[in-house]
Formats: structure tokens, sequence, C-alpha cells
């Protein structure tokens, strides 16, 4: 099936650093959409993306649509604890129904 | 406006026996999304539905499982005959149809087989 290669797999920073984290396809995507999934609960939606090269901020959050439509970055500035989680980028495949695929997830662990 | 909502939020079940997980869209919404998701594992795409019609059933096991979304009433995730394999999370998500991959997830069903 088709594949999103999200990396890290986990990062482990101090409070107030900046983080980054990114998925690629050897596939088009016409959307991507980073959520971040706490214990016990399902994925929230924190940025969606449905045009190559475009640029989306939330809050301290910064997400773009890579050009070539086929990746995606995540940043997230100046860390607090409260941003712990795993963070998943999924993409809608050109073409695709409508389904999802997801990437396998980045662990953000913050020590304060 | 409340979000997507699943029942129960954990289910035990004995091998062999039914499975029944519901989910009600937000308000407002007629797409319906099923994913399962394993430990440690992003999640994976099942079925597709819309009122009363199935779009997509690709991420569908061959047997025992469908899926139904009604006129009326929630969307139904049926497993029969549970194995022990099938113990994951289960999740639902809605999108209103335009864009459609806005996709909105509910808060999970936890299947264990014993």
């Amino acid at each position: 099936g088709q594949q999103l290669n999200q990396s890290p797999q986990s990062m482990f920073i101090q409070e107030g650093e900046d983080v980054s984290m990114n998925c690629t396809s050897s596939s088009i995507f016409n959307t991507w959409l980073w959520y971040k999934q706490e214990p016990g609960e399902g994925p929230v939606l924190l940025i969606a993306l449905y045009k190559a090269g475009e640029l989306t901020s939330n809050g301290r959050l910064t997400a773009q649509f890579g050009i070539t439509r086929k990746d995606s970055f995540l940043n997230i500035s100046a860390s607090i604890p409260s941003d712990v989680g795993i963070y998943f980028c999924a993409g809608q495949l050109r073409g695709s129904q409508g389904n999802l695929i997801f990437g396998k997830g980045t662990k953000l662990s913050v020590k304060p | 406006n409340a979000g997507v909502m699943q029942n129960p939020r954990h289910l035990v079940r004995r091998r062999g026996q039914e499975a029944r997980l519901r989910c009600s869209p937000m308000k407002g919404h007629s797409h319906v999304y099923w994913y399962r998701q394993l430990p440690e594992e992003g999640l994976k795409f099942m079925v597709y539905l819309q009122k009363e019609n199935i779009i997509d059933e690709s991420g569908m096991p061959k047997e025992r499982f469908s899926a139904e979304f009604p006129k009326e009433g929630p969307s139904i995730l049926r497993i029969q005959q549970v194995v022990r394999g099938d113990s994951a999370a289960y999740f639902c998500a809605s999108s209103p149809g335009v864009p459609v991959s806005t996709q909105y997830f509910g808060p999970g069903t936890r299947l264990t087989v014993l």
C-alpha cells in the first residue's frame, strides 16, 4: 500500500525549544493534514493544507504543503509541556475517494 | 457544536462474539470514515460511507467486517465472530463533504477480544 514516511519517530526536547517534523512520499497528494493524538483519545486536527506551497499557521504551529506535493512539514515554536503527544501527518492521494493515509507518528516529549 | 461521538468507548468481547461500534458524525456532516489503529501505529483506513451508501471499502477485511450509515441514526461498524487480532482502537471521522478530506475524529472505541 501507499506509504508516508514520517520523521523523526520520537523527539525529546527542552521546554522553549523549537520542533520540526516532516512527512515524505513517492506519491502526489491533494491534501495534507496534521493531527495530534494524546493517550486514550482520538486525533485532533491541527492544520489542513490544500495547495502546493501553502504555508499555514495555527498559533505556535506552522505547516507547509511541499511544492512537489509529495511532502509536508510541521514546526512548533517555543515548545511547552502540553505539546507532549504523538503528531501524525495524513494525506489524501490524488485521485482517491477521500480516505486518508497516515504516517506512523512523531512522539514528542518536552522536559520542563 | 458537538464533535464526533463514538460509543462505547471501551468494549470487551470473547472470541466468537459480535462487536458493534457506533459513530454519530458532527452536525451537518454526511461523510463518515472508519479507521483502525494498532498500538504504536498510525491509523489505517477501513471504509468511507455517505448516507445509505458505501463509497470506498478498500480497507475493510473481506470477511466478518461490515459497515453501514443509514438514513437515520449513527454509522455502525460490525465485526462478527471476533478474534484476538481484532483487538485495536477503532476511530470514526466525519467531514462536511467540501473539502472532503478535512476529517474530524471521534474519541475512538477500544476493542479488547479475550
